[in-house]
């Protein structure tokens, strides 16, 4: 089983400054195979990136992935009041298990 | 647009079963795998199972493998998760989840159902 790990745990940032997220997996997920979700309180998760890279639709394009191999990244380049919650990232390469990492709170400081 | 109502929570006892349902609409469910995946209160996200979009296959969680079951009937856009022998680790929100197109990461969510095992 893949094992993913997110840091930090929380950010604490301001509207308008860049929020960086890391994921990174104790194996390598396979061609690239990353998706990263949004979720808000009281809310079910929220489809941002898919193939490491990808916007799901309707999207802002403020929010970016990257990376491969073992190690990816969320990228907010402008935090607006609507982007402070919990981020989450998934691998689903080839067979299941498919896993998430732990979560990373994006708070306002 | 894309719904997923997900239904049939409660609180139940240890060792006991329930029947999650979700209902699809807004897209062709036939043509879709299926994912239940599950929050514990204030925790993570954990996937609990798939279904391809014809049935003819399913993957478990370990955790869950044996006492789970998932099922869909394509006739009534219908999702189906079948948990038996309840324990107080499996309280948690199940969410009803559709499989993207190329990949299992998930595109669409349900609002999600709770499950309270408890004595």
């Amino acid at each position: 089983e893949i094992v993913l790990t997110q840091s930090p745990d929380t950010l604490s940032l301001s509207p308008g400054e860049r929020a960086t997220l890391s994921c990174r997996a104790t194996q390598s997920v396979s061609s690239s195979y990353l998706a990263w979700y949004q979720q808000k309180p009281g809310q079910p998760p929220r489809l941002l990136i898919f193939g490491a890279s990808s916007r799901a639709t309707g999207i802002p394009d403020r929010f970016s992935g990257s990376g491969s191999g073992t190690d990816f990244t969320l990228t907010i380049s402008r935090l607006e009041p609507e982007d402070f919650a919990v981020y989450f990232c998934q691998q689903y390469g080839s067979s299941p298990p498919w896993t998430f990492g732990q979560g990373t709170k994006v708070e306002i400081k | 647009q894309v719904q997923l109502v997900g239904s049939g929570g409660g609180v139940v006892q240890p060792g006991r079963s329930l029947r999650l349902s979700c209902v699809a609409s807004g897209f062709t469910f036939s043509n879709y795998g299926m994912h239940w995946v599950r929050q514990a209160p204030g925790k993570g996200l954990e996937w609990v199972a798939v279904i391809w979009k014809d049935g003819s296959n399913e993957h478990y969680a370990d955790s869950v493998k044996g006492r789970f079951t998932i099922s869909r009937d394509n006739s009534k856009n219908t999702l189906y998760l079948q948990m038996n022998s309840l324990r107080a680790e499996d309280t948690a929100v199940y969410y009803c989840a559709r499989r993207g197109y190329g990949g299992n990461f998930l595109d669409y969510w349900g609002q999600g159902t709770l499950v309270t095992v408890s004595s």
